[in-house]
Formats: C-alpha cells, structure tokens, sequence
C-alpha cells in the first residue's frame, strides 16, 4: 500500500464509450501524474500536476482529458479511444513536481483495453 | 530525446546467483533512480543516486551511478524468489519534470 489508490482496477470499454479513471493519494503531496505503460515500451509520462495546475502536458491526444479538482484527486476523462490505447495507466504522486528530485509513489494502475 | 537502453530484457536465474542488470544512455542526468514492478502492483522506488561514481547498497542490492553519470548497474548478490519482479531505471534531466524510463528488465529467480 503506497498511498496512492486508484479506480477501477481494470476496465474494458468499446470506442465509442466515454470512462473515467479516478486516482486518490493520501500523503498529502503537491504534484499528481498520470503515466502509460504499455507492453515493450517505456513507461511515458502524460500529464504532471502542481496544486491541481497542469504544469506539463506531453503532446497527449485529445481524447484524453485530466482533471485535478484538488491537490488529493486526479481523473483521466476517456472518449473515443482506439485499440492501441489500451494499456497500464499508472497514477504517481510526489512532494513536489521535481522530476527524479522527490521520491514518486505510484499507485497500483488501471488495467484497459479498448475493444 | 533522451533514451534509457536496459539490458538484459528478460532474466531467469536459480536461487542463490549473482546477477547485474545494466542501464545505459548517450545523455547525462542529474539523477538516476532504481524501481521495481510486480505484478498487478506500480513501480516501487529502490534507490536515487545522484553523484558520479556513487554505490549504494540496499542488503543484497547494489547500485551503481557511472562517473559520467550516463549509466548505471544494479547488483543482485544471491538472489531470492521474492527478488523476482520488473526492474526499472529512470533519469532525470536537469529542470525537468519529467523522468525518462528503460524498458525494463524482467527478472524471475526460480526456486
């Protein structure tokens, strides 16, 4: 238990549906990120928030769409996904938004696939 | 673009061997950090090392920072069954916030 949870655990959704992968972190850090994990790829970072500002938004497509209501909260909007999305996407929070300086903690993933 | 290549990609080895899994780039870091992933579990930070050259040691793990600070190697001495797992390096680029990954390498120790 890192401190960090997220919902669902795993989740099949066609193309054309709309879903939502919500991430909780109870250390009372500053900085949430979204990353994907896909299979024989590196793990690539998507979003980076500070105090529930987007601070860094690596050329994501649009169908996917973050939201940090609070610093405790981060959520990943799904519309019109394609088959190569599916993946592990992962949700890390730290201290501070400082790359490798602060200790990231990761939190178990959201296992999807995109029929 | 930055690129973290870690070799080997899959590891299989019998309780009780040594084993060292490599991470090497042409780009510098400032930083350089160690996970690991189970199964169905996100990654778990082992160590950051930040100085060229630095070793540290974590019980049987052995990590260490090249003097360029473009590479790095993680030792396992008389790996255990629960050492099994993905092992990942990141680095960290100076004023960034963002960690370049490796692909990985994928450790299991048979009993």
């Amino acid at each position: 238990e890192t401190g960090v949870t997220q919902t669902p655990r795993h989740l099949v959704m066609g193309m054309t549906n709309k879903k939502s992968l919500k991430c909780e972190q109870h250390l009372g850090h500053n900085a949430m990120y979204w990353y994907k994990q896909s299979a024989k790829k590196p793990l690539e970072l998507m979003f980076v928030y500070s105090l529930e500002e987007r601070v860094e938004n690596n050329s994501v497509p649009s169908r996917f769409s973050p939201e940090c209501p609070n610093s405790s909260h981060l959520f990943l909007h799904l519309h019109t996904l394609q088959p190569e999305d599916s993946a592990l996407y992962l949700c890390a929070s730290s201290q501070e938004p400082s790359g490798g300086r602060d200790e990231q903690f990761f939190g178990p993933g959201t296992r999807l696939t995109v029929l | 673009t930055q690129l973290l290549e870690q070799s080997p990609q899959f590891l299989s080895i019998q309780e009780g061997e040594n084993l060292t899994v490599y991470c090497n780039s042409s780009s510098v870091f400032s930083s350089l950090q160690w996970y690991r992933q189970e199964p169905g579990e996100g990654p778990v930070l082992l160590v950051t090392v930040v100085t060229g050259g630095e070793v540290k040691k974590l019980k049987r793990l052995t990590f260490q920072f090249g003097d360029a600070r473009k590479d790095s190697s993680l030792h396992i001495t008389a790996a255990q069954p629960g050492d099994t797992g993905l092992y990942l390096c990141a680095g960290a680029g100076a004023g960034s916030y963002q960690l370049t990954f490796g692909k990985g390498t994928k450790l299991s120790v048979i009993p």
